[in-house]
């Protein structure tokens, strides 16, 4: 069964043009992350919202942003792509935050590649 | 300070061998230390995870071995099988920042 889900897998967008990527989560927790993961590195933290408390990291383009409307859902926006932002965006969840036996544990999504072209 | 590093980058072994990865880290704040299994296309899949309160923990044909003195952490792949050939991340998670820090990753080739 899907726990954290991604969509679209594959994103194709033109420079300059506004995408969304969406994720969402059957788990019901209450944290979800966003990470960039390129070719060969770890993945990169871009944000995270703990509930509705958005969680941005210092070294996040102003281009990124994200929004989560309920527990479940939760998007990416880039709001003008460049060359550069081609990578897989990866989603994950922990049911909270650090504290918690396990709780903190995060569950990532399959990813979805973004392509500009 | 915020650092994982891990090594090997790239790994190649026999089938039925042992993979060993290693990582290290210098932030004490460091409380929980997961891997995760990640094949090509895929995201990253929690393979197994440790506390600092445990030396070892042994789930299948994956152990983790954790040296707290060293800040060293480890994971051994038991009778290593071609299946099992993909990127692996060590991680590292601060209570006070809530943060999981990667390792650089290692690719596993297991050859038949």
């Amino acid at each position: 069964d899907a726990m954290v889900i991604q969509n679209p897998r594959y994103q194709v967008t033109q420079f300059g043009k506004p995408v969304t990527l969406s994720c969402s989560q059957t788990l019901n927790h209450n944290v979800m992350y966003w990470y960039q993961q390129k070719s060969s590195q770890a993945p990169k933290l871009l944000f995270h919202y703990y509930d509705k408390d958005f969680n941005n990291e210092a070294d996040t383009p102003d281009n990124f942003q994200s929004r989560r409307p309920n527990t479940s859902f939760c998007f990416l926006d880039i709001r003008s792509p460049g060359l550069g932002d081609a990578a897989m965006y990866l989603c994950a969840t922990s049911r909270d935050r650090p504290g918690w036996q396990f709780q903190e544990t995060q569950y990532f999504g399959p990813g979805t590649r973004l392509l500009v072209l | 300070q915020q650092q994982v590093k891990q090594s090997p980058q790239s790994l190649i072994v026999q089938k039925g061998g042992i993979s060993i990865i290693n990582c290290a880290y210098e932030n004490t704040a460091f409380d929980y230390f997961p891997w995760y299994q990640q094949f090509p296309g895929k995201g990253p899949a929690l393979l197994i995870a440790i506390r600092p309160d445990v030396s070892e923990k042994k789930e299948g044909r994956f152990t983790i071995s954790f040296n707290k003195s060293a800040k060293q952490f480890s994971l051994h792949i038991m009778d290593s099988q071609p299946g099992d050939s993909a990127t692996y991340f060590c991680a590292a998670l601060s209570g006070n920042t809530g943060k999981l820090i990667f390792g650089q990753g290692t690719t596993l080739q297991v050859k038949p």
